[in-house]
C-alpha cells in the first residue's frame, strides 16, 4: 500500500536561512512524487514532482527536492527562506501503476522575520 | 483559464439529508480528481475520472457517495444520508495528459452536517 509521512507538523526558520520538510514514502512500484502547498484561504497549489532522471528537481519559488531511492525520502529545500514561504506544505505520492495520490499529512512551515 | 471553480463553497446540512456539490474543472483538462480534507489532514483521494470513465474510485468511499462525470466535463459528488462523519472539505482538482501530472485544485465546498 502507499504511504508518504511528513514527520515533522511544523517547521521554524529565520528569514534568509535555509530550510527543509521531510517527507519519506512507501510505494510497491516506482514512485512519481509531488510537493505542493497550500497558503490561507487558497487552494493547494503545485510546486514541483519527480517523475525520473535527476534526484534534485527544481520547481516555483525557488524550491528544490531531492529524491533518495534509497531512504524513499523526498525533503523539499530551499537555500534562503521567506517570510511568505510561511503555509503548509504537502508531500504526495503516486504509484506509477494507478492514479491514486496519497497525501501525507502537511508540515507548517513559518519562517520568522 | 479561470481555473476549477466549485459550487457551493459551503454548505450546511441536516443528518440524513442528501447534498450534492459541483466541480467545474480547467476546460481542456481530461482528468478530474475528488479528494476530502479535515482539518489537520491531507487530501484524501475518494476518486478518479479520465474524461467521461471513472477509472478509480477509493476503497474507503462507501455506498452513500456517488460522482459522476457526464460528458467529460464538470462533474458532481453526491453523498447521501449525510452523517456526521462526513463534515469535511470537498476539493476538486483537474489535470491534462498521460502520465504524472500536476494537478490543478478548486477552492474546495465546507460541509457541515448538523
Amino acid at each position: 500500500a502507499q504511504s508518504v509521512a511528513q514527520p515533522e507538523d511544523q517547521v521554524n526558520v529565520a528569514e534568509g536561512n535555509p530550510l527543509t520538510v521531510k517527507c519519506t514514502y512507501s510505494v510497491s512500484g516506482n514512485p512519481y512524487l509531488f510537493w505542493y502547498v497550500q497558503y490561507p484561504n487558497r487552494g493547494l497549489q503545485f510546486l514541483l514532482k519527480y517523475i525520473t532522471g535527476d534526484n534534485l528537481v527544481k520547481g516555483s519559488y525557488g524550491f528544490e527536492a531531492e529524491f533518495n531511492k534509497s531512504q524513499t525520502s523526498f525533503h523539499l529545500k530551499k537555500p534562503s527562506a521567506l517570510v511568505s514561504d510561511s503555509a503548509l506544505y504537502f508531500c504526495a505520492v503516486r504509484d506509477t501503476g494507478g492514479f491514486k495520490t496519497i497525501f501525507g499529512a502537511g508540515t507548517r512551515l513559518f519562517v520568522k522575520a | 483559464d479561470t481555473g476549477v471553480s466549485q459550487d457551493p463553497r459551503h454548505k450546511i446540512t441536516k443528518r440524513g439529508q442528501n447534498v450534492t456539490f459541483r466541480c467545474d474543472p480547467i476546460s481542456e483538462h481530461n482528468r478530474l480528481y475528488w479528494y476530502r480534507q479535515t482539518l489537520g489532514q491531507g487530501p484524501e483521494f475518494l476518486t478518479y475520472f479520465q474524461n467521461e470513465a471513472q477509472l478509480e474510485k477509493s476503497r474507503l468511499l462507501s455506498d452513500r457517495f456517488s460522482a459522476e462525470r457526464p460528458k467529460g466535463s464538470f462533474s458532481t459528488l453526491e453523498i447521501q444520508r449525510t452523517e456526521q462523519g462526513d463534515s469535511a472539505m470537498y476539493l476538486c482538482a483537474s489535470s491534462w495528459g498521460q502520465g504524472p501530472d500536476e494537478q490543478y485544485f478548486g477552492p474546495g465546498t465546507r460541509l457541515t452536517v448538523t
